[in-house]
């Protein structure tokens, strides 16, 4: 079936590390994948996106690329900082479904 | 870009009394609406579909007639939690989609549910 699967956490970095979270996913067809980020108490904002395979989303200083050999999208952070502290979501979706399926999220605490 | 309002963001309610959410697509008109509802430390579990002038679509183990989704415009859907009971308090967030081939979501800012 259809599903996202993404590192469990919490993640725990000091700030300006280097952040991986690891995003991999099942699918028929070719479905666009996302990144959202949850801050306390808030709904989810979309962190970047990709429609295909080999795109790099990219927003905030974050990275990830659409992996269609791997289905992987891998989202990355060359210097963290203590902002960036929340739940990261992998999703994705199918061209014409419109529903969004999610990972389990990872907590990402940054220490100064 | 799209804004969804989402309102309230918190509310306490006595157990058999019913709630209602409310989520507004403010700039953008949405024929589908999306509601999810997330336990503590957990993912976005997705309840059902709102459509626009007809029945929403409810997500397998969902009971429709304790979260009754209203649609009534393109603008607006409810959640109505229906005799709500302590297990049912969560964290409720509604999304709508827009954009190129209506596929991008929007997302509200939530509602806590505290049912005591």
């Amino acid at each position: 079936g259809n599903s996202v699967t993404q590192m469990e956490g919490p993640v725990t970095l000091s700030e300006e590390a280097f952040l991986t979270i690891n995003c991999t996913y099942t699918a028929t067809g070719y479905p666009s994948l996302f990144w959202y980020v949850q801050y306390p108490g808030e709904g989810l904002q979309l962190l970047l996106k990709a429609t295909k395979a080999d795109d790099k989303g990219s927003n905030k200083g974050f990275e990830a690329t659409y992996r269609k050999e791997t289905t992987s999208f891998h989202l990355e952070k060359g210097s963290v900082q203590v902002s960036d502290s929340a739940v990261y979501f992998c999703a994705r979706h199918n061209t014409g479904f419109q529903k969004l399926v999610f990972g389990t999220g990872t907590r990402l605490l940054v220490s100064p | 870009g799209a804004v969804v309002s989402q309102h309230p963001s918190r509310v306490i309610c006595k157990s058999g009394t019913s709630v209602k959410i409310e989520c507004r697509s403010l700039d953008f008109q949405a024929t589908t609406m999306f509601w999810y509802r997330q336990f503590p430390k957990q993912s976005l579990m997705l309840m059902a579909t709102s459509n626009e002038g007809s029945k929403a679509t409810y997500e397998q183990g969902v009971e429709k007639d304790k979260f009754l989704i209203n649609h009534a415009s393109l603008t607006l859907s409810t959640l109505t939690v229906t005799s709500a009971h302590p297990e049912d308090s969560s964290f409720y967030i509604c999304s709508a989609n827009f954009g190129q081939g209506n596929t991008e979501a929007f997302f509200g800012q939530g509602t806590r549910l505290t049912v005591v």
